[in-house]
């Protein structure tokens, strides 16, 4: 069963501007988590924010959590070329396993 | 180096014939999971542990068997591929449930 549901699938930008990514999740968890992957290969960790976290930063990324609309959005500000990845979240759904469930991901490409 | 490696990396069988992919990481990690990714599925969880002998089943679990019997390892056996297992498989590891997991490169494996 999905939980998180990212938004939008894809998204094309120019170089330079800012890209937002949303997920929604319908129950309630423990953390959510954010992870980007290019083409194929493994994944990589971006942040992962708590669930009584309502906002997080790390360098031009911003992740924002509302538990009361179960929803997340991760911000890239000055997107560069190198940004072109897809992007997923994942939630911890709180429980006493380890069960953790992804979006299908929001694919984003930057434009030169 | 902190990483979790996976073997093969590629390959292709037939069904039914027995295959072991093998997970490793040096983190001393005491969560590891194995996901996988299918086109417009995202990731989906197949078994995850929580420490050494336990295994617990994750999304997807049907056809596959794993097992847990030292911290550092956490092997994903198909005791008889079947077409349908086609997909690319990651295997992570991370530290508590309030941490990030760390993903190896990936497996893609092919069942004609």
């Amino acid at each position: 069963s999905q939980q998180g549901e990212e938004d939008p699938q894809a998204l094309s930008i120019q170089e330079g501007e800012n890209a937002t990514m949303n997920c929604s999740y319908k129950t309630s968890i423990n953390n959510l988590q954010w992870y980007r992957q290019n083409s194929g290969r493994g994944l990589v960790h971006l942040i992962l924010i708590r669930s009584n976290e309502r906002e997080k930063h790390s360098g031009r990324l911003r992740v924002t959590l509302d538990t009361s609309k179960k929803s997340s959005s991760l911000l890239i500000t000055a997107s560069r070329a190198a940004d072109t990845a897809s992007y997923f979240c994942a939630t911890d759904a709180g429980n006493r396993d380890d069960k953790i469930i992804f979006g299908k991901g929001t694919r984003l490409h930057i434009l030169p | 180096e902190a990483q979790v490696t996976q073997n093969p990396r590629y390959l292709i069988t037939v069904t039914g014939k027995k295959l072991t992919v093998t997970c490793s990481q040096n983190m001393n990690h005491e969560y590891m999971s194995w996901y996988r990714q299918d086109p417009g599925l995202g990731l989906r969880q197949i078994y995850y542990s929580m420490n050494v002998e336990v295994t617990d089943k994750g999304d997807v679990p049907e056809g596959y068997k794993v097992s847990r019997k030292e911290k550092r390892n956490f092997p994903l056996i198909l005791e008889s591929p079947s077409p349908n297992q086609t997909s690319l498989y990651f295997c992570a590891s991370r530290l508590h449930r309030d941490q990030p997991q760390h993903f190896g490169d990936g497996t893609r494996l092919s069942i004609l």
